[in-house]
């Protein structure tokens, strides 16, 4: 089972800074990685896929970036909405166990 | 816009079964999509449950493979999770969810999720 570490554990930012999150695979995943927000009493929203391409109707604040086994996902200047926690999650063995990290909670500071 | 919706009980007594039903509008069961369940328990990470084709092919998550079974019912547009020998453990919030198929099998919608509490 391919096992993705996310970090920080917890992001402390103002608005309109930059938010940097990483997630690391225990072994080689490519491109197959997404990235999702959940806010809280939400479920998860599909932000990035294939490690790069943003999904329908994400903001294009949002990047990804990344290949292998590094990966990072970019907010290029936080709005009061981002503030949430972050999962990533891997599609790249078949068949699988599809992983998620631990998540990465972006507060305000 | 695909729209899915958990509904089943709340409460589940310990060692026995947890039963889910996921209805499906927008989209037809049919489709060429994989159908899936993720967890949460309360105040932690995600963890993938399994997945379901319409064909009835599955894929179950090994550790919790022994105790798992999904089913699809193309008649009502909605699939279905059973979880059986259930502990304190199992208690989570229960999102289903549409997958894409082959490259592109990520969780593109999610229903609001159930929460299911294991108690006697």
């Amino acid at each position: 089972e391919i096992v993705l570490t996310q970090s920080p554990a917890t992001l402390s930012l103002s608005p309109g800074e930059r938010a940097t999150l990483s997630c690391r695979a225990s072994q080689s995943v490519s491109i197959y990685l997404a990235w999702y927000q959940q806010k809280p009493g939400q479920a998860p929203r599909l932000l990035i896929y294939d490690a790069s391409k943003r999904a329908t109707g994400i903001p294009g604040r949002f990047s990804g970036s990344g290949s292998g086994t590094d990966f990072t996902l970019t907010i290029s200047s936080l709005e009061p909405e981002d503030f949430a926690v972050y999962y990533c999650q891997q599609r790249s063995n078949w068949p699988p166990p599809l992983t998620f990290g631990g998540g990465t909670k972006v507060e305000i500071k | 816009q695909v729209q899915l919706q958990e509904s089943g009980p709340g409460l589940v007594k310990p060692s026995g079964t947890l039963s889910l039903t996921c209805a499906v509008s927008g989209d037809s069961i049919s489709s060429i999509n994989w159908w899936s369940w993720v967890r949460q328990p309360p105040g932690k990470g995600l963890e993938w449950i399994g997945e379901i084709f319409h064909s009835g092919s599955t894929n179950y998550s090994p550790s919790l493979k022994s105790r798992v079974t999904m089913s699809v019912d193309k008649s009502k547009n909605q699939f279905s999770l059973r979880l059986t020998s259930v502990t304190a453990a199992d208690t989570a919030m229960y999102y289903c969810a549409r997958m894409g198929y082959g490259a592109d099998e990520y969780f593109h919608d999610w229903g609001q999720g159930t929460l299911v509490t294991v108690s006697s």
